[in-house]
């Protein structure tokens, strides 16, 4: 089975600051996606960004990046010129390859944007 | 336009009851999902669905069943609630495939008193 870790359970950056939140996942699969989820106090959970494993290169949304290490398999979400907004809980997630499996998260990191 | 909606968005309601959780997405997608959030803020899938056939059961109990009456909706029905039943249920629906993003709704606040 599938494992996903978040060793962070809250961070805390100054506003503009740029700020890294970590992820580690095991899988003994070949084709899989990973992704980072936004979850603020609203409780809606939104797409932040996205990562083929198969793609060498790092996704890029914005602010957003991450940095996709796969023989580590670790990969961490990098937020840049941090804004207020930012502020909620960060889930990552792998999805397999498959059809209809379900999203395996992490415990979540809470993001707190000092002004 | 709402894209994932669910019905209701706070439930309270005594130990023993019967309810249900309505979900209904516009997306056009053929896939749809039930996670629970519990008070850590653990997600944790328990239901998947594609076309209307069940794909994923994870080690829920007996007394959750999900009913897919066409593609658009998935609803939850719970039989004699348990206190730990309390969490937050999300429904989200994607397209078939890992790489698809699953669009989440806003999640049922379920209280068992």
């Amino acid at each position: 089975a599938q494992t996903v870790t978040q060793s962070q359970p809250e961070m805390s950056v100054q506003e503009a600051e740029t700020v890294t939140l970590s992820c580690t996942y095991d899988t003994s699969e070949s084709d899989y996606y990973l992704f980072w989820y936004k979850q603020p106090p609203s409780r809606q959970m939104i797409l932040v960004i996205r990562q083929e494993a198969y793609k060498q290169q790092n996704a890029t949304e914005n602010r957003f990046s991450v940095n996709f290490q796969k023989a580590a398999k670790s990969f961490s979400l990098k937020i840049s010129d941090s804004q207020l907004g930012d502020a909620a809980m960060y889930f990552c997630a792998y999805n397999s390859g498959g059809g209809a499996d379900g999203l395996t998260f992490g415990k979540g990191t809470h993001l707190i944007i000092q002004p | 336009d709402t894209a994932v909606s669910q019905t209701p968005k706070y439930l309270v309601t005594q130990m023993g009851n019967d309810k249900s959780i309505k979900c209904e997405q516009n997306l056009g997608h053929d896939t749809m999902y039930w996670y629970k959030q519990d008070s850590k803020k653990f997600l944790k899938i328990m239901f998947s669905y594609n076309n209307k056939e069940l794909i994923i059961n994870e080690t829920v109990p007996n007394r959750f069943s999900p009913k897919s009456p066409d593609k658009a909706h998935l609803n939850l029905h719970i039989n004699s609630l348990e206190l730990g039943d309390s969490a937050v249920y999300f429904c989200a629906s994607s397209q078939p495939g890992g790489r698809e993003t699953q669009y989440f709704g806003p999640g049922t606040r379920l209280l068992v008193l």
